[in-house]
């Protein structure tokens, strides 16, 4: 199966400021990467598809790059409500399989 | 809208079986397959497998194989989640989730239902 792994576990951030957020697979999945939110309590939400494609109603904020074995989400300037957990996920072959999370916290 | 509702929480002991179900509205029922992911507390998340609810076979993970099975029911449209043989391990909120695209099941994880807790207590 592949393994995502994704650095760093925790992000620290300011406010206002910059997060990248880098997500490695074992092995290429193409382009076939997904990028999801989760706050506490509640289901993931899907923010990138296809590695760098916005899903609906997500902020231009939010962009995500890469393909292959590298990729990574950048949210440009950090909003109170992205201080959370992100998941990358791969949907490239059977396993699905995601990365064991980001925490992206106020520095 | 569309969305996927899940049932309610559930409380079971070591050795029985659940069933979760995850009903789905506002879109062509057997047009899109539908996912299951759980995640332990402060885990994770984890893809057990998935269902084309227009027919064929499921497709589960490895770890999962003989203790799930998923099931759909077109007139309701819902789809059904049964995990045996259970075991502390197994307790966890599940998520049933659809994906993006029409038809095939290549395809990120569009809609989630609202999770359903299951615990797993003697």
């Amino acid at each position: 199966e592949i393994v995502m792994t994704q650095s760093p576990a925790t992000l620290s951030v300011s406010p206002g400021e910059r997060a990248t957020l880098s997500c490695r697979a074992s092995q290429s999945v193409s382009s076939n990467l997904a990028w999801y939110q989760q706050k506490p309590g509640q289901a993931p939400r899907l923010l990138i598809y296809g590695a760098s494609t916005r899903a609906t109603g997500i902020p231009a904020r939010f962009s995500g790059s890469g393909s292959g074995t590298e990729f990574t989400l950048t949210i440009s300037s950090l909003q109170s409500e992205d201080f959370v957990v992100y998941y990358c996920q791969q949907y490239n072959t059977w396993p699905r399989t995601f990365g064991q999370g980001t925490e992206v916290e106020i520095k | 809208q569309v969305q996927l509702v899940q049932s309610g929480a559930e409380v079971k002991k070591p050795g029985a079986s659940v069933k979760v179900s995850c009903k789905a509205s506002g879109y062509t029922f057997t047009n899109y397959c539908i996912h299951w992911v759980r995640q332990a507390p402060g885990q994770g998340l984890e893809w057990m497998g998935i269902i084309n609810p227009s027919g064929g076979a499921p497709i589960y993970a490895q770890k999962f194989q003989g203790r799930v099975t998923m099931t759909r029911d077109t007139s309701t449209t819902t789809v059904y989640m049964e995990l045996s043989s259970l075991r502390s391990e197994d307790t966890a909120v599940y998520y049933c989730a659809r994906v993006d695209t029409p038809i095939i099941t290549l395809g990120a994880f569009d809609i989630w239902g609202q999770g359903t807790m299951v615990t797993i207590s003697s």
